[in-house]
């Protein structure tokens, strides 16, 4: 299977709103509710923020939400804080055995 | 507070056989619904899942790996361990270890991660 395309990078300044979009295919994002979002700062263990497209985790903010059309899924971070500055990861089941694939991963950057 | 932390060889020679282990603490591999998982990422490349195994001692491997993989657990040392067999330079990676909690977050979301080790495959 082929990882989801994301974004290389992306960027906002604290307040603003950005959105990350992670693309598959009918195969993964379009034909299963099992996208997930993660949280990297280097270093660090990775943080779940979104799974099963929208649901946040217990402690995670609400300004951090899930969303998907068609074969895309997407992340948006609202009100953009200096500590928001990390690398964000999108994964989905691939439809077959337990696979899961993820996206390369999006730098964002708080500018 | 749940944690996981990797351990294992920083280095290995090609065609040896890799064993990582996770030691996890704040939940039991006896209880129903849990599960540890394994991830790797090479440097430049996406995340690849590897392995998982779950409560019920089931095992599940990367479709692309299978050949190469054996993870098991040690419930009394809240353990679970992954070997690679016949590494290579592109198994040059960061491993990680992570939980699935089924009930809570579903089956394929990684809850709690560990930091990760990196091994390096090199002559």
């Amino acid at each position: 299977q082929s990882a989801l395309t994301q974004p290389p990078s992306a960027s906002g300044s604290p307040g603003q709103s950005v959105t990350i979009s992670c693309t598959g295919t009918g195969s993964d994002i379009g034909g299963h509710d099992y996208v997930s979002w993660y949280q990297h700062h280097p270093g660090k263990a990775p943080k779940l923020l979104i799974y099963e497209v929208v649901k946040r985790p217990s402690g995670v903010p609400h300004r951090f939400s899930g969303s998907r059309s068609g074969d895309t899924a997407s992340l948006t971070v609202a009100g953009l804080q200096a500590e928001d500055e990390a690398d964000y990861y999108c994964s989905s089941y691939a439809g077959r055995n337990m696979d899961v694939i993820f996206g390369g991963g999006t730098k964002l950057t708080v500018l | 507070q749940v944690t996981l932390r990797e351990s294992g060889p920083a280095l290995v020679k090609p065609t040896q056989t890799l064993t990582l282990t996770c030691s996890f603490s704040g939940f039991s591999l006896n209880t129903r619904g849990m599960c540890v998982t394994w991830i790797r990422q090479s440097p430049g490349k996406a995340l690849e899942w590897l392995a998982l195994i779950d409560w019920e001692d089931d095992t599940y491997y990367s479709t692309s790996l299978k050949t190469r993989l054996t993870v098991s657990k040690d419930t009394s040392k809240d353990q679970v361990v992954l070997n690679m067999t016949n590494m290579a330079p592109a198994d040059t990676a960061t491993y990680y270890c992570a939980r699935i909690s089924r009930f809570t977050s579903g089956w394929y979301a990684y809850d709690f991660w560990g930091r990760g080790t990196l091994v390096s495959v090199s002559p």
